[in-house]
């Protein structure tokens, strides 16, 4: 089956270190993107990568990192600088970044920083 | 003024009711629009694309105004199942970065 798989679906970390979370696709898109969502509020979006080795900050980036070795593959590591990293996390992709193409999701990560 | 804005609700829904309510959206330059369908502490998933001659998925009709910015979601005959968050989603003109609205909650009742 195609689709996007995240894991772990939930992380516990303590304060100060740095947790890395997995994103995996077979869908053969060329877009991948991380959002963040908290509790009662829509997506924001932390980066986008349109191909292998590129990528670009989204809107709230500061204390995020990721990388894009391989088409399948966009990991997020959310650093200790982010200051409430607490939210579920999801990343998604699509077709393209050019045009009008729809995002499909995974299923999301919840990540807990105490 | 948020770039995508929608009511947060929740919409108290007989079943079997219609249900209908809008998102308006800032950028006029924006190409395409989206309904995702979100359920509790789940991931979104995509309800439908919204074309500008307006279209229609079985119970479901979305409209696109562009005059005055706005797309809109209609339920039929609402079902238990329908019970989620349903979020607006604008394609900017540049790239395919979306922008999400805050959601509308739906709760159908029996």
């Amino acid at each position: 089956d195609g689709g996007i798989t995240q894991s772990p679906k939930y992380l516990f970390r303590k304060e100060g270190q740095n947790v890395t979370l997995s994103c995996e696709q077979n869908l053969n898109h060329d877009a991948m993107y991380w959002y963040r969502q908290d509790p009662g509020q829509g997506l924001r979006l932390i980066y986008y990568s349109q191909i292998v080795n590129d990528f670009q900050k989204g809107d709230i980036a500061e204390g995020y990192s990721v990388s894009r070795e391989k088409k399948e593959s966009f990991p997020l590591t959310v650093t200790s600088a982010q200051k409430n990293p607490t939210a579920f996390y999801l990343c998604a992709s699509s077709m393209s970044t050019s045009g009008n193409y729809e995002q499909y999701f995974g299923p999301g990560t919840r990540l807990t920083v105490t | 003024r948020k770039e995508v804005e929608q009511d947060p609700g929740p919409f108290n829904v007989p079943e079997g009711a219609t249900v209908a309510f809008n998102c308006t959206y800032s950028n006029s330059a924006s190409q395409s629009f989206f309904w995702y369908r979100q359920d509790c502490r789940k991931e979104p998933k995509l309800l439908m694309s919204v074309y500008s001659s307006g279209n229609e998925d079985g119970r479901f009709t979305a409209q696109l105004n562009r005059a005055s910015q706005y797309i809109s979601l209609l339920i039929r005959d609402s079902k238990l199942s329908d019970s989620a968050t349903y979020l607006c989603v604008v394609n900017k003109a540049a790239g395919n970065k979306l922008t999400f609205g805050g959601g509308t909650r739906v709760l159908v009742k029996p």
